[in-house]
């Protein structure tokens, strides 16, 4: 098993869609969580970070379930700025981050 | 420039060729990682650096790699007798903090190698 499992998509929304996408991880003494953005042959860039309480960025709401190792990514209203590929990212620990493949989005008009 | 420059941003080789690629991490950076991009996967770890120790090698897939960053701030990777396989982007990190964790990394554009 995969440390780091997403759909890879793709996910096809209207623009003002909501659309959700969700990561498992295999390691439960994994210690910290991210969402990373990465556009078309570009690098990957930190889109927010991940807590147990939830948390929220605007159109974006993330959240971890410690309990079922999973971790999810809400976009709401979205927009066509919105596609790219989103990275879900574990920290298992005193070694490297850990990315998943990652899932492509596509909003269209 | 501000952030992680890495160079060259696109390389052909043949296959057989020895590259190298260079990372300029982000001034005052402590922290150093290479990652390893194939198309359609994630970023897959290949080496860390902290200053000029290379702390973690784990993630380089054969003696064929070699990293180094010998004044703990500019690091190449090296790729010796490159096969069709190694065609990936290379992408190198930085970070403010030592250690692998708790720390946000920040990428680099990358280098695309393509090995014909």
């Amino acid at each position: 098993r995969k440390e780091v499992e997403q759909d890879p998509g793709p996910f096809n929304v209207p623009e003002g869609a909501t659309v959700a996408f969700n990561c498992t991880y295999s390691n439960s003494a994994s210690q910290s969580f991210f969402w990373y953005r990465q556009d078309c042959r570009k690098e990957p860039k930190l889109l927010m970070s991940v807590y147990s309480s939830g948390n929220e960025d605007g159109r974006f709401t993330a959240q971890l379930n410690r309990a079922s190792q999973y971790i999810s990514l809400l976009i709401r209203d979205s927009k066509l700025s919105d596609s790219a590929t989103y990275l879900c990212v574990v920290n298992p620990g005193n070694t490297p981050l850990v990315f998943g493949k990652g899932t492509r989005l596509s909003v269209i008009a | 420039g501000a952030g992680v420059s890495q160079s060259p941003r696109y390389k052909v080789a043949k296959r057989g060729q020895d590259v190298a690629l260079r990372c300029d991490p982000i001034s005052g950076h402590v922290s150093l990682f290479w990652y390893q991009q194939a198309l359609g996967q994630g970023p897959e770890f290949l080496t860390y650096f902290q200053n000029e120790a290379q702390l973690d090698k784990s993630g380089l897939p054969s003696d064929r790699f070699f990293a180094e960053r010998p004044e703990g701030s500019v690091s190449t990777l090296k790729i010796q007798r490159t096969q069709q396989e190694d065609s990936a982007v290379y992408l190198c990190a930085s970070s403010q903090g030592s250690g692998v964790s708790g720390n946000t990394i920040y990428f680099g554009e990358g280098s695309w190698l393509t090995v014909v």
